[in-house]
Parts: structure tokens; C-alpha cells; sequence
């Protein structure tokens, strides 16, 4: 089974600067997604960034960016420039491409954002 | 523009009691899921749904059913519920595999 592992179970950052979280995964699986989503205090989940892994292009979305790392089985969030708002729980989650396999989550990474 | 709806938002229930978690998504989705997640911890798979009548256990199935007769209706049905189901509910819903999912508000659950 595949399994999504965040080694940072908190991390801070000050406001403006830049923070890397990290996730590795397990799988045998050549083509299949990575996610990242962000959980605010509000509880909702928001999706950040998405990567296919067929594309070795980094994705990109504004402030945040992903450094995916194939062979490696790597796949770190970078935040640049941080904003007070930017302090949530944040999950990595990865999805086999079969059209019927779910996402799998790991257990987040908490980050603080101090002004 | 409601996207995915959660009902109730809160609720408590006493050992042994029954109860079903709404979910609907106005969106046309054919991919439905039901999570929980456990305080500070990542979300796992109840049951997810491909289409309507099709269903499929996640990696926590157990003291759970659920149903699609719709494409915009999920139920989750808790039947004797137990304090180990404490927890909170997400539903979810994408267009197809690989897509991102859209959340509902989640519905946090008391047995006591």
C-alpha cells in the first residue's frame, strides 16, 4: 500500500520569509498525482498545489511552489514571502492514476507564521 | 455556488444510537468520498463512490454504510455508534480520479 510521510510535525516561520515542508512517499506506481492542501483553524480544506507526475516541471501557484523529486519519491512545499494567513495544517497526499484509487494522506505538518 | 454541503455541522450521540451524515454536492461530480479525521492526525478513507450505485471501502470502513443512489447525494450512515467514532466527518467530491477534491465543512461528532 502506498503510504505519504510528512517528518515535520510543526514548523514556524516569520512573516515574510520563506518555509520548505517536506512529504516522501512509498510506491512502485510510475504515473500518479501529488497534492498538497492546507487546513486553517477553520477547518475547511483548501487545495494548494497540484503535480502530475509525469510532468517533471516543478508546479507553481503564486506564492507556493512544489520541488518534486521523482526518483527520490520527494515532494516539498516551498512558501515564499509568508503571510499571517498562511498558518494552517498542511497535507501531502498522493493518488495512483487507475481512475478508481483514492487519495492518500499523510499526517500534516502544522506551521506557525510569526509576525 | 454551494459546492459541497455537510449536514449537521455538530452533533452528539449516545453509545449505541444511529445516525446519518448528509452530504450533496451541486457541482456534477461523479467521485464522492467520506473521511474522518482523528485529532491531529491526516484524514482516512471511510467510503468513497465512483458514480451512482457504485461504492467502495476505504482504509476505515468499519461501523460505517453508505449509499449513492444520485450523483449529488453520499450519506454516510453510522449504525450503534461507539465513542471510538469521535471524530470529524469530511465529505469530498471530484470530476474523476486525479483531480482535486472539493471539501465540504466537515461535521464534528461526540459520542458520549
Amino acid at each position: 500500500a502506498q503510504t505519504v510521510t510528512q517528518s515535520q510535525p510543526e514548523m514556524s516561520v516569520q512573516e515574510a520569509e520563506t518555509v520548505t515542508l517536506s512529504c516522501t512517499y512509498d510506491t512502485s506506481e510510475s504515473d500518479y498525482y501529488l497534492f498538497w492542501y492546507k487546513q486553517p483553524p477553520s477547518r475547511q480544506m483548501i487545495l494548494v498545489i497540484r503535480q502530475e507526475a509525469y510532468k517533471q516541471q516543478n508546479a507553481t501557484e503564486n506564492r507556493f511552489s512544489v520541488n518534486f523529486q521523482k526518483a527520490a519519491k520527494s515532494f516539498s512545499l516551498k512558501i515564499s514571502d509568508s503571510q499571517l494567513g498562511d498558518a494552517a495544517m498542511y497535507f501531502c497526499a498522493y493518488e495512483k492514476n487507475s481512475g478508481n484509487t483514492p487519495l492518500v494522506f499523510g499526517k500534516g505538518t502544522r506551521l506557525s507564521v510569526i509576525a | 455556488n454551494a459546492g459541497v454541503t455537510q449536514t449537521p455541522k455538530f452533533r452528539i450521540l449516545k453509545i449505541g444510537q444511529s445516525m446519518t451524515l448528509q452530504c450533496t454536492q451541486d457541482m456534477n461530480h461523479n467521485y464522492m468520498y467520506w473521511y474522518r479525521q482523528d485529532p491531529g492526525m491526516g484524514l482516512k478513507l471511510i467510503y468513497y463512490s465512483v458514480g451512482a450505485g457504485i461504492t467502495d471501502k476505504g482504509e476505515v470502513p468499519n461501523g460505517y454504510n453508505v449509499s449513492r443512489s444520485t450523483t449529488e447525494d453520499f450519506p454516510l450512515r453510522l449504525e450503534l455508534a461507539a465513542p471510538s467514532q469521535t471524530s470529524v466527518y469530511f465529505c469530498a467530491s471530484s470530476s474523476r480520479g486525479g483531480q482535486p477534491q472539493h471539501f465540504g465543512d466537515g461535521t464534528r461528532l461526540s459520542i458520549l
